[in-house]
């Protein structure tokens, strides 16, 4: 079974304190992905990794940043929290090439306030 | 406009009837569908694949129609447990989905 844990399930921050989430899969994936999702906009695409320290900008990037030191562990960092930066985080995981291979798989999400 | 569009619902059923959402999409190109499921604040997890035409897993039915662009996902004989957020999505560099589709099945 595909494992992708997220460091916390709720989080509570101030506005400008620097936030970090992390994502660990355990199924050797390459591919690698932040998303946000709120009520009405669905999942939003904000960086993806298809490689250690190799990073996309998503669809919406803006405040965000990424890392990836280890294949197994992508990391979101929020510089400077805002209030609208309030929302459920989910990070996946895939493997590289096409059909069944892009299946990808989700953490169980890290809900953020920031206050 | 977005590349993958779902009609949000709710959709209301009574057990046991069968109900049949659409989602149309805008890359042509797309080789790749697949449908989730999402429980209210859970992650989405994989409820099909649709690669060819089509795919049948039990009660549940996805079909791809390259030509008009959608897909489909047929749910019958629908469980109180079936009461979720389908989201579909086709391949990218990330997979693209819609915003989700809610279903309520009613005893």
């Amino acid at each position: 079974d595909v494992k992708v844990t997220q460091s916390s399930r709720y989080l509570v921050k101030r506005t400008g304190e620097k936030v970090f989430l992390e994502c660990v899969q355990d199924m050797d994936h390459e591919n690698m992905f932040w998303y946000r999702q709120d009520p009405g906009l669905g999942l939003r695409l904000i960086y993806f990794s298809y490689d250690v320290k190799m990073k996309e900008k998503g669809d919406i990037p803006e405040g965000y940043s990424v890392s990836r030191e280890k294949k197994e562990r992508f990391s979101l960092i929020l510089e400077s929290a805002s209030t609208n930066q309030t929302s459920m985080y989910l990070c996946a995981s895939r493997m590289t090439g096409e059909g069944v291979f892009e299946t990808q798989y989700f953490g169980p999400g890290t809900r953020l306030l920031v206050l | 406009r977005k590349e993958v569009e779902q009609d949000p619902g709710p959709f209301n059923v009574p057990e046991g009837a069968t109900v049949a959402f659409n989602c149309t999409y805008s890359n042509s190109a797309s080789q790749s569908f697949f449908w989730y499921r999402q429980d209210c604040r859970k992650e989405p997890k994989l409820l099909m694949s649709v690669y060819s035409s089509g795919n049948e897993d039990g009660r549940f039915t996805a079909q791809l129609n390259r030509a008009s662009q959608y897909i489909s996902l047929l749910i019958r004989d629908s469980k109180l447990s079936d009461s979720a957020t389908y989201l579909c999505a086709n391949s990218g560099y990330a997979l693209n989905f819609g915003k989700g589709t809610s279903l309520l099945v009613t005893p």
